[in-house]
């Protein structure tokens, strides 16, 4: 079956501006994760939805990023007013559902470059 | 705060020969250990996982040992191959956590 899916797969923006970074999860899995992994390092979780929830967001950096999943399904990553320090892969993983000894299944990743 | 060290950053092994990855952790409350491998462009697959109940695990070429004493566990790729060349990670959860915790990364590249 179909794995993580993400999209775009490259974004280059300006300074400023403000992206949207999409992940369909595996289908029937509840649970959402979004990590960020700069160059040379392991991923740092940023948040995890238990179904349409945000169930820990402690991982945003601050109130630039944001995170929705309003149908239990795709997700969504917004980061308003884009840093050059933003600049990282973004990677989406999904779970049958939370805790426990359930596998993450990542997608490829989304590669963020901000001028 | 890193609270999952991982040494070496990088590894360089001849075809056929042992890899050896090393994690250590800080956090007590820790109670799940997988390993990750990644290749470029590509999102980290897990490979193998351990919980603190046992000293290791082994799937095939690949076992983890852990010394639950010394905040310690360790991946071993036996008969390294050239397609096992890619970036390897640890990670850690806490008991009914959900977020995993990263090492920083070990590059492996198996040669001929």
């Amino acid at each position: 079956g179909a794995g993580v899916s993400q999209t775009p797969s490259n974004k280059v923006t300006e300074k400023g501006k403000y992206v949207e970074l999409r992940c369909d999860p595996i289908s029937g899995h509840t649970a959402l994760y979004w990590y960020r992994q700069s160059l040379g390092q392991g991923p740092e979780f940023l948040i995890y939805f238990q179904g349409t929830g945000a169930a820990d967001d402690s991982g945003l950096p601050n109130d630039r990023f944001f995170a929705v999943r309003p149908e239990g399904s795709v997700s969504t990553l917004k980061i308003q007013r884009t840093e050059r320090g933003d600049s990282a892969v973004y990677l989406c993983a999904s779970s049958l559902w939370s805790g426990g000894n359930n596998e993450q299944f990542f997608g490829p990743g989304t590669r963020l470059t901000v001028l | 705060q890193q609270q999952v060290k991982q040494s070496p950053q990088s590894l360089i092994v001849q075809k056929g020969g042992i890899s050896i990855i090393n994690c250590a952790y800080e956090n007590t409350a820790f109670d799940y250990f997988p390993w990750y491998q990644q290749f470029p462009g590509k999102g980290p697959a897990l490979l193998i996982a351990i919980r603190p109940d046992v000293s290791e695990k082994k799937e095939g070429r690949f076992t983890i040992s852990f010394n639950k004493s010394a905040k310690q566990f360790s991946l071993h790729i036996m008969d390294s191959q050239p397609g096992d060349s890619a970036t390897y990670f640890c990670a850690a959860r806490t008991g009914g956590g959900n977020k995993l915790t990263f090492g920083t990364g070990t590059q492996l590249k198996v040669e001929l």
